[in-house]
């Protein structure tokens, strides 16, 4: 998926535990968005954030949730003390940022989280 | 509240055939529109987009159309092919890079 990656994969979690997914945006991006698909439905939008700055935050849970992208590193979702309805898969998208021929959301393969 | 609805869960479509995935919004200020295919266990991948300046945008065998006053797009994929069944979702942006995502259409593809 044109080179974004998320790591882990898979991610299983106990009830109370905390949860952290990684993304590295595509080379040459610097704009990355992270979305959750629950099961049987579409994918909402969580965050926005560039580099050192969250731009928009409006789909994140007032609790719990956090992220950052620091300027060296990759983007980290934070879950803490996750319950069993954050089982979701979390998918990271990144772009240019700059509205125009390449202005598309280029997907990660996701980090499926299970809370037991 | 759901901005972007795609009504219909799935469809069926013979090879060669014409596939015609549609989806309607109802935010008149969304500008920006994209389609994207998924694959169980993968993340979505990007198809083809068209500004709210334009009613038609054309890649290959993939044409998306844009009717802004019924506020509805639709993804034409022709001929149809096998390896095209997958989930379709419709996204829509208003001047910012969130992305509105519809529930999706699984697509498939018959010999």
């Amino acid at each position: 998926n044109a080179g974004v990656m998320q790591n882990p994969r898979h991610l299983v979690r106990r009830r109370g535990q905390e949860a952290r997914l990684r993304c590295s945006p595509m080379k040459g991006h610097s704009h990355v968005y992270w979305y959750r698909q629950l099961p049987e439905e579409g994918l909402k939008f969580m965050v926005y954030l560039q580099k050192e700055n969250i731009i928009d935050e409006s789909g994140m849970p007032k609790e719990r949730f956090s992220a950052e992208f620091p300027k060296e590193g990759p983007s980290i979702l934070r879950i803490q003390q996750v319950v069993r309805g954050d089982s979701a898969a979390y998918f990271c998208a990144s772009s240019p940022g700059v509205r125009g021929a390449d202005y598309e959301q280029y997907f990660g393969p996701g980090t499926r989280l299970t809370v037991t | 509240d759901q901005q972007v609805k795609q009504n219909s869960p799935s469809l069926s479509v013979q090879e060669g055939r014409i596939s015609i995935l549609n989806c309607d919004y109802t935010n008149s200020m969304f500008d920006y529109f994209l389609w994207y295919k998924k694959y169980p266990a993968e993340g979505p991948t990007f198809l083809i987009s068209i500004s709210s300046i334009k009613d038609k945008n054309e890649d290959g065998r993939f044409t998306v159309f844009l009717n802004k006053s019924a506020k509805h797009l639709s993804l034409h994929i022709v001929p149809s092919q096998p390896g095209d069944s997958a989930v379709y979702f419709c996204a829509a942006s208003e001047n910012t890079d969130k992305l509105i995502f519809g529930t999706g259409t699984r697509l498939q593809v018959f010999p």
